[in-house]
């Protein structure tokens, strides 16, 4: 079945700076790629989510990027806020299917203001 | 307003005492799934469901049990808790597994001790 691996597991950056996170993963069927994003003590909602058919999706100061040759995707964010802190999950599925989605252990970003 | 509702939100509890957490969703998904959060291990997925009458073991579905009766709710049973049970548990719902746009959405959580 897929395995996601995801890195790194934190991430301390300056307001302003750039963040990123990268996710690898295993079964080259997989097609679809979300990100999700939980703030302290609240329930994950995802921010972003990327299909094999695109290489590159962007949202404001957020883009995530996709290289299926070599099975990695990844999470920028740009111009970082105290906001952005919080724990963020990459996950990976087959759009089709019964496939679950599989997700990655998480990146836990601070944001130092 | 379209939601997934879990009760309770937080339960402590003593080993070997059964026990349910409920999970409902009112925006008519057909996929739900039931999820539990431990540092450093992620999300990691219990058990889930396609439809009504349909689950399926997920990573980790030992000491837990499911049922899907109805399309809106999907409550998590444990029968006999044990300590390694102490986790957060989320519940999720989306349209379906396969659909074109199949954001999961997730309930508020309910942080369970057992003792």
């Amino acid at each position: 079945g897929e395995n996601v691996e995801q890195h790194p597991s934190t991430l301390s950056v300056q307001e302003g700076d750039s963040a990123v996170i990268k996710c690898t993963y295993s079964d080259s069927a997989s097609n679809y790629f979300p990100w999700y994003k939980q703030e302290l003590g609240k329930r994950p909602q995802l921010i972003i989510d990327i299909r094999s058919n695109v290489g590159e999706k962007k949202d404001q100061r957020i883009a995530v990027t996709l290289n299926k040759t070599a099975k990695h995707f990844s999470l920028h964010i740009t111009e970082t806020q105290p906001e952005d802190s919080a724990v963020y999950f990459c996950a990976a599925s087959m759009n089709s299917g019964n496939t679950p989605l599989v997700f990655g252990k998480g990146t836990r970003l601070s944001v130092i203001a | 307003e379209a939601q997934v509702t879990q009760n309770p939100r937080y339960l402590i509890t003593v080993t070997g005492k059964k026990l349910t957490v409920t999970c409902s969703q009112n925006m008519n998904h057909e996929y739900m799934s039931w999820y539990r959060q431990d540092p450093g291990l992620g999300l990691r997925q219990i058990y889930y469901s396609m439809n009504v009458e349909v689950t399926d073991k997920g990573d980790v579905p030992e000491g837990y049990k499911v049922s899907r009766k109805e399309k809106r709710n999907f409550p998590l049973i444990l029968e006999s808790p044990s300590p390694n049970q102490t986790s957060l548990y989320f519940c999720a719902s989306s349209l379906r597994l396969a659909a074109t746009y199949n954001e999961q959405f997730f309930g508020p959580g309910t942080r369970l001790t057992v003792l």
